[in-house]
């Protein structure tokens, strides 16, 4: 299967600033990526949906002017949390196909907003 | 809009065991694709098995297998010979075309199966 490298693993940040959190498919070409959103010991959450070039698609819900998420390139998505407050802390994942290939899941990264 | 249940939470299973997974699903499309995911404590998504809606052939994997029930929107996951590394949450997911040339999948809340020494 594709290696997805997510980075950071971990990240803390405090309140008010913004952190990036980068997707790379690192031996796959990925026409759309999607980022996940997972509470403690809960399923995934679908936030939104990528395609390359294109802007994203949002979840009901997911404010996209606080998750900013680029897809510039076929193997490069990142998602920005904008002015990040505490209950923004969790774990993000992100996944990547294309057309009807299965989903190919980055390592995760976990945010805490201090 | 599809739905994914797993009714149990948790699950335990005497190592070499043999344990049953469940998960339904509500959908009124016909073709779909159905997959069992498990995320061990490392939280790295892990692809089990899959199971293409048009197929009756229920799926294998070495020592996992489904139980695929379409018209009762039924898909099982059996582990048999149970191994303390499966210990891990499992995930049930459906996948539907979303638009675009992309699928998305919607999982559901999971169980958290531990496997006794």
């Amino acid at each position: 299967g594709a290696v997805v490298s997510q980075h950071p693993s971990r990240v803390i940040c405090k309140s008010g600033t913004s952190v990036k959190i980068e997707c790379r498919s690192l031996d796959f070409q990925a026409t759309t990526m999607f980022w996940y959103r997972q509470f403690p010991k809960k399923s995934l959450m679908l936030m939104a949906t990528s395609n390359e070039g294109s802007k994203a698609t949002y979840e009901q819900g997911v404010e996209k002017d606080k998750f900013l998420i680029n897809h510039a390139s076929l193997t490069l998505s990142t998602l920005t949390v904008t002015s990040a407050h505490p209950e923004d802390s969790s774990f993000y994942i992100c996944s990547v196909s294309s057309g009807d290939t299965e989903a190919f899941f980055g390592q995760g990264t976990r945010l805490t907003v201090v | 809009a599809q739905t994914v249940t797993q009714s149990q939470p948790e699950m335990s299973v005497q190592e070499a065991e043999t344990v049953t997974l469940s998960c339904t699903y509500d959908t009124s499309e016909s073709d779909y694709y159905l997959f069992w995911y498990k995320q061990p404590p490392s939280r790295q998504m892990i692809l089990v098995i899959r199971q293409e809606a048009y197929k009756q052939q229920n799926a294998t994997e070495n020592r996992f297998s489904v139980n695929f029930q379409k018209a009762a929107k039924s898909f099982s996951l059996k582990i048999s010979d149970s191994q303390l590394g499966d210990a891990a949450m499992y995930f049930c997911a459906y996948r539907r075309y979303s638009g675009a040339g992309s699928y998305q999948l919607t999982f559901g809340k999971g169980t958290k199966l531990s496997v006794i020494p």
